[in-house]
C-alpha cells in the first residue's frame, strides 16, 4: 500500500497570513493526488484534484502543486472559516489512502 | 443539486452484521463509481470499498475484505455495504462518495455520513 504522511500535524496561523502543508507519498504517484477540507461533523469536501486543480467553486486562495512523491498546499491568506483539518489522498494504486491530515487553526 | 444521503447506521454487537444505504440524487447515478469510506472517532480518513457503473468490478481495502460487500441498485439510484462479523475497530462513521467523471478516484461529492458503533 502507498502510505501518505503530512507536515505538519497542527498548525495555528494568524488570519491574513500564508498557510502551506506538506504531503509525501512513499513512492512515485504520478499528480495523482486530491486535497480534502474537513471541519467538524461534517463530510469532507474536495477542494484540490490532480496535485494542483482547483475544484469549481473553491476561493483561488487555496492552491496545490507537486508531482511524484512530493506535494504541498497552500491557502495564500488564512481566513476564519478555513479552520478545519486537511487531508491529502491518493489514487494512483489501490487501496486509495490518505494522509493522517493536518488541522489548522487560527492564533 | 447533488445528494448523497446515507443511512442504516446504529449500534450492534461485535459479531453482528448491518447494511448500510446511500441514496444518490441529482446525477445520473448509474454513469459513477462510487465509494464507501470511513472514519473511526477522532480519527483520519479511510477508504473501504468501491464498485464500478455496473457493479462489475468491486475493489476492498485487505482488511474488510470477505466481511463487507459493497452493491449498488442503478435503478433505485442506490449504494450499499453489507458488513458481516461487525469488529470494535468498525466503529466510524461511514460515508459514501461519488468518484469523478472520468473514472477517477477523485471524491468529488459525499454524504453526510453514518455512524456505526461496535459494542456490547
Amino acid at each position: 500500500d502507498i502510505q501518505m504522511t503530512q507536515s505538519p500535524s497542527s498548525l495555528s496561523a494568524s488570519v491574513g497570513n500564508r498557510v502551506t502543508i506538506t504531503c509525501q507519498a512513499s513512492q512515485d504517484i504520478s499528480n495523482y493526488l486530491n486535497w480534502y477540507q474537513q471541519k467538524p461533523g461534517k463530510a469532507p469536501k474536495l477542494l484540490i484534484y490532480d496535485a494542483s486543480n482547483l475544484e469549481t467553486g473553491v476561493p483561488s486562495r487555496f492552491s496545490g502543486s507537486g508531482s511524484g512523491t512530493d506535494f504541498s498546499f497552500t491557502i495564500s491568506s488564512l481566513q476564519p472559516e478555513d479552520i478545519a483539518t486537511y487531508y491529502c489522498q491518493q489514487y494512483d494504486n489501490l487501496p486509495f489512502t490518505f494522509g493522517p491530515g493536518t488541522k489548522v487553526d487560527i492564533k | 443539486e447533488v445528494q448523497l444521503v446515507e443511512s442504516g447506521g446504529g449500534l450492534v454487537q461485535p459479531g453482528g452484521s448491518l447494511r448500510l444505504s446511500c441514496a444518490a440524487s441529482a446525477f445520473t447515478f448509474s454513469s459513477y463509481w462510487m465509494s464507501w469510506v470511513r472514519q473511526a472517532p477522532g480519527k483520519g480518513l479511510e477508504w473501504v470499498a468501491n464498485i464500478k457503473q455496473d457493479g462489475s468490478e468491486k475493489y476492498y481495502l485487505d482488511s474488510v475484505r470477505g466481511r463487507f460487500t459493497i452493491s449498488r441498485d442503478n435503478t433505485k439510484n442506490s449504494l450499499y455495504l453489507q458488513i458481516i462479523s461487525l469488529r470494535a475497530e468498525d466503529t466510524a462513521v461511514y460515508f459514501c462518495a461519488r468518484e469523478g467523471a472520468s473514472g477517477s478516484a477523485i471524491f468529488d461529492y459525499w454524504g453526510q455520513g453514518t455512524l456505526v458503533t461496535v459494542s456490547s
